[in-house]
């Protein structure tokens, strides 16, 4: 079976530190995964995706996500967090057997304190 | 570009009306996704469509329906509707090829029953 999951419902960061919001995925062969963020009241944003390549995937605001095949870890970064940053981010999976189908995570709330 | 659009914002059933939610996008996206999200579970993908005339089942797909006559219009179907289905309803689309994956959310559509 193809999933993500986020191990933390909540992390809290302070205003210029650097943030990590942690997903790991069990998904055989080559997963694509995806980072999005979701603002109060909103629907989600893409943030970034890795399909293959490099590593170290850049993608808006700033975030970056290291994928790591050996820990099944997808990493959302930020070297710097601001205030703005603060919302609800979700991982997700391609299906490795449906490409058409996504699975998300269950979520990590970010608060950014100033 | 209004993006997805979705309606209503906000909805209270009785057990047992039934109700269509309203999905529409104007990037002429292929692909079009239901999902609706429950407190501390992420998104759950109820119905999808590659294409006019084509619809496949998600992960949660009882008690819905979907029909896709358009390429812009995806709307989802409640029938006889349940407590366990009260949620937050998101539409998303994307588009095929190299950008499949990145999805275009609306802002969601409230629903409660009672």
């Amino acid at each position: 079976a193809q999933s993500v999951a986020q191990p933390e419902d909540q992390v809290n960061v302070a205003e210029g530190n650097p943030l990590t919001v942690k997903c790991t995925y069990s998904v055989s062969g080559n997963p694509y995964l995806f980072w999005y963020v979701q603002y109060p009241n909103r629907g989600l944003q893409f943030l970034l995706k890795y399909i293959t390549g490099d590593n170290l995937v850049k993608g808006s605001y700033g975030f970056e996500a290291e994928f790591n095949k050996s820990q099944t870890s997808f990493h959302l970064k930020k070297p710097s967090a601001l205030v703005s940053d603060s919302a609800l981010y979700f991982c997700a999976v391609r299906g490795l057997y449906n490409f058409n189908k996504f699975y998300f995570g269950s979520g990590t709330k970010l608060n950014v304190k100033p | 570009n209004a993006g997805v659009t979705q309606t209503p914002k906000f909805r209270i059933l009785k057990i047992g009306q039934s109700m269509t939610l309203q999905c529409a996008q104007d990037m002429n996206h292929n692909y079009m996704y239901w999902y609706r999200q429950d407190p501390g579970m992420g998104l759950k993908l109820i119905y999808y469509s590659v294409g006019a005339g084509i619809t496949d089942k998600g992960e949660v797909p009882n008690g819905y329906n979907v029909s896709r006559s358009t390429t812009e219009d995806f709307p989802l179907r409640l029938e006889l509707a349940a407590p366990s289905q009260t949620s937050v309803y998101f539409c998303a689309s994307s588009s095929p090829g190299p950008r499949l994956g990145e999805q275009f959310f609306g802002p969601g559509t409230r629903l409660t029953v009672l």
